[in-house]
Parts: structure tokens; C-alpha cells; sequence
């Protein structure tokens, strides 16, 4: 069992659509990212969370430490939010263990 | 902010030649620095960190080595590549005020 698990592993969404992204994981982590791959390979980070909730445009990612479970949703979803969405978590020495990726096409 | 400088961005070599890759950036000031590997179809792997000159931590066996000659100058090298070494290799920093990580553009190795 790998020890970042997303779900789902495709999601395809129509325009204006709320999407969410779920990621769990299995040990301690200090902190949780979720990074965004666009199709070139160029990976941005989007969030660097440890606790409660951040928001960034349309954008919001959320993490229950206790239950060690992480979701980024995405409000009235756009074409140019079709990406491969990877959570990771952070260990010691920063070091980051990453999930599969969500491949989101949103069609217009 | 930091900028992660990667070349060359695509790379085609042969099985049994040597690579480097180079990793340089700016904006910064004692990194930490990290070599990650995208094999195709499946999720990043941590392959190296260093959290200083010539400090440098292996996550895992394999048929690569890393440096870290300068500062901010990070280097992927093997002797003889193989084809299991294909695959998109991105260097990636620790921001210094919000310690998100930032990454490089990426180089597409290509062993045939």
C-alpha cells in the first residue's frame, strides 16, 4: 500500500463544475502540499498546508490531521484547470513521498 | 523568490553512456535541494537531497550519483546509464520564508 494515496485517479468535469480531489496518507507527516503538472511536465506548487483550511482564488485545499486526509477542491472549474493534481506529504528533512496524481480535464 | 535554472531540457542517450545533469539557482541562499525522478506513467520519486555543499543524502539504490559542488549548483550523474534510467527529472528547492517547494522545468532523458 503506498503511503499517499489519491482519489480518484482520472476525473473528467464539465465547465463550471465544483471538482474535489481527496489524498490520504499513512504516516506522520509535517506538512501537506499539493502540486499542479501541467502538460509540458512544469510543476507548481499550490498549497502548503499543516492544518485547517487555505484558499487561493478558486482554489482550496483542506486537511484533517486526526484522520489524515487531505481535499482540493476547485470552484467553477475552467478548461485551463485540466492538469495532473499531485498531493505530497512532507517527512523529515522536508523530504516529500508523492501520490499517483489526478488527471481533471475539464471540457468546455 | 527562488528560480530553478534545469538543462538540457530534453536529452536522448544511449544505453552504457555517462550523464549529467545540471541544477542551478537563484534568488536564494544555502538550499535544500532535491533530484526527483518521474518514471513514465507512474508518480514522482524522491532520488536525492542535500541540505548543503557536498552533504548529500540517497533515497534510494540506483545507478545514479549526485553532487553539490557550489551553493546552489546541483548535479545528476551516472557512469553508464540503462534504460530503466528514463524518465523526467525534475531538481526542486525549499523556499526560504514559506518552505513550499519549488521546481525546475524539468529534463526529459530519453536512454535508448
Amino acid at each position: 500500500k503506498n503511503e499517499v494515496e489519491q482519489s480518484p485517479q482520472n476525473l473528467t468535469a464539465q465547465e463550471g463544475e465544483f471538482i474535489t480531489i481527496n489524498c490520504s496518507y499513512s504516516v506522520g507527516i509535517s506538512a501537506l502540499h499539493w502540486l499542479q503538472q501541467h502538460p509540458g511536465g512544469g510543476i507548481v506548487s499550490l498549497f502548503m498546508l499543516s492544518s485547517g483550511k487555505k484558499k487561493h482564488g478558486r482554489l482550496i485545499a483542506t486537511i484533517n490531521i486526526q484522520e489524515k486526509h487531505s481535499s482540493l477542491h476547485i470552484t467553477a472549474s475552467h478548461p485551463r484547470d485540466s492538469a495532473v493534481y499531485i498531493c505530497a506529504v512532507e517527512t523529515s528533512g522536508s523530504r516529500l513521498t508523492f501520490g499517483e496524481g489526478t488527471q481533471l480535464t475539464v471540457n468546455p | 523568490s527562488q528560480t530553478i535554472h534545469q538543462w538540457p531540457a530534453t536529452l536522448v542517450q544511449p544505453v552504457g553512456s555517462p550523464l549529467s545533469l545540471e541544477c542551478t539557482v537563484e534568488g536564494t541562499s544555502n538550499p535544500n535541494l532535491y533530484w526527483y525522478r518521474q518514471a513514465a506513467g507512474r508518480g514522482l520519486q524522491l532520488l536525492f537531497y542535500s541540505v548543503g555543499i557536498g552533504q548529500i543524502s540517497s533515497e534510494v539504490p540506483q545507478n545514479l550519483s549526485a553532487s553539490r559542488p557550489q551553493d546552489r549548483q546541483f548535479i545528476l550523474s551516472s557512469k553508464k546509464l540503462l534504460l530503466s534510467d528514463s524518465g523526467f527529472y525534475l531538481c526542486a528547492c525549499r523556499g526560504d520564508a514559506n518552505y513550499e517547494q519549488y521546481f525546475g522545468p524539468g529534463t526529459r532523458l530519453t536512454v535508448t
